[in-house]
């Protein structure tokens, strides 16, 4: 069993849908949850990063994380075509240097 | 936002031949650099970790003679893939770190093994 699952979708919505990708995860020692975004063919861009449990909102993305479940959540509202791409959860040991990724999940967001 | 930049982008080289990769961090310094090999719609796979000045520690699995790291400053990391073979074909993406947290990654370089 890996250590972070991700749903590899693909997931398509039409453009303004809420968008909602999850992670589950097994190593109760995780407490930073990151969650990137990638392009076809490009290196992933840090989109948000939590500290524990709790949320956290940065203009249409909300990030979530409940340790209890071991479960985080990245919410997209008002989904836009230039959203379409593939999202990567990771996790780290506050005492280790190397994140453990999901297996990312394809979105495609539809005009 | 921290910048991390990847030379060459692409590269194409024949079977048996080394190729070098740069990795450079542009306005931080890295305490931390990392290397990953991505698979087409395949997660990152962690290759190595190394921190400037000291040799870099390798996944289980990775050989280390095979793909050779140097961190010689604390901007710049080198992965070096020597006698590559059309299976070292991948795309591989190096990052930065200077906080626990947070981890820029550069935009990837294309290496295609004939």
């Amino acid at each position: 069993q890996k250590e972070v699952e991700q749903d590899p979708g693909p997931l398509s919505v039409p453009e303004g849908a809420i968008v909602s990708l999850n992670c589950t995860y097994s190593n109760s020692a995780f407490q930073y949850f990151m969650w990137y975004r990638q392009y076809s063919r490009k290196g992933p861009e840090l989109l948000m990063y939590t500290y524990s449990s709790g949320n956290k909102e940065d203009g249409r993305f909300t990030a979530q994380v409940d340790k209890s479940s071991k479960y985080i959540s990245l919410f997209i509202r008002d989904s836009q075509p230039s959203d379409s791409a593939t999202y990567l959860c990771a996790m780290r040991n506050t005492n280790a240097g190397k994140s453990t990724f999901g297996d990312g999940t394809t979105l495609t967001v539809k005009p | 936002g921290a910048v991390v930049s990847q030379h060459p982008s692409r590269v194409i080289c024949k079977s048996g031949t080394s190729v070098k990769i740069e990795c450079r961090s542009l306005d931080f310094q890295a305490t931390t650099m990392f290397w990953y090999r991505q698979f087409p719609k395949q997660s990152l796979m962690l290759m190595a970790t190394s921190n400037e000045g000291s040799k870099a520690t390798y996944e289980q699995g990775v050989e280390k003679d095979k793909f050779l790291i140097n961190h010689a400053s604390l901007t710049l990391s080198t992965l070096t893939v020597t006698s590559a073979h059309p299976e070292d074909s991948s795309f591989y993406i190096c990052s930065a770190s200077d906080t626990p947290y947070e981890q820029y990654f550069g935009p990837g370089t294309r290496l295609t093994v004939t």
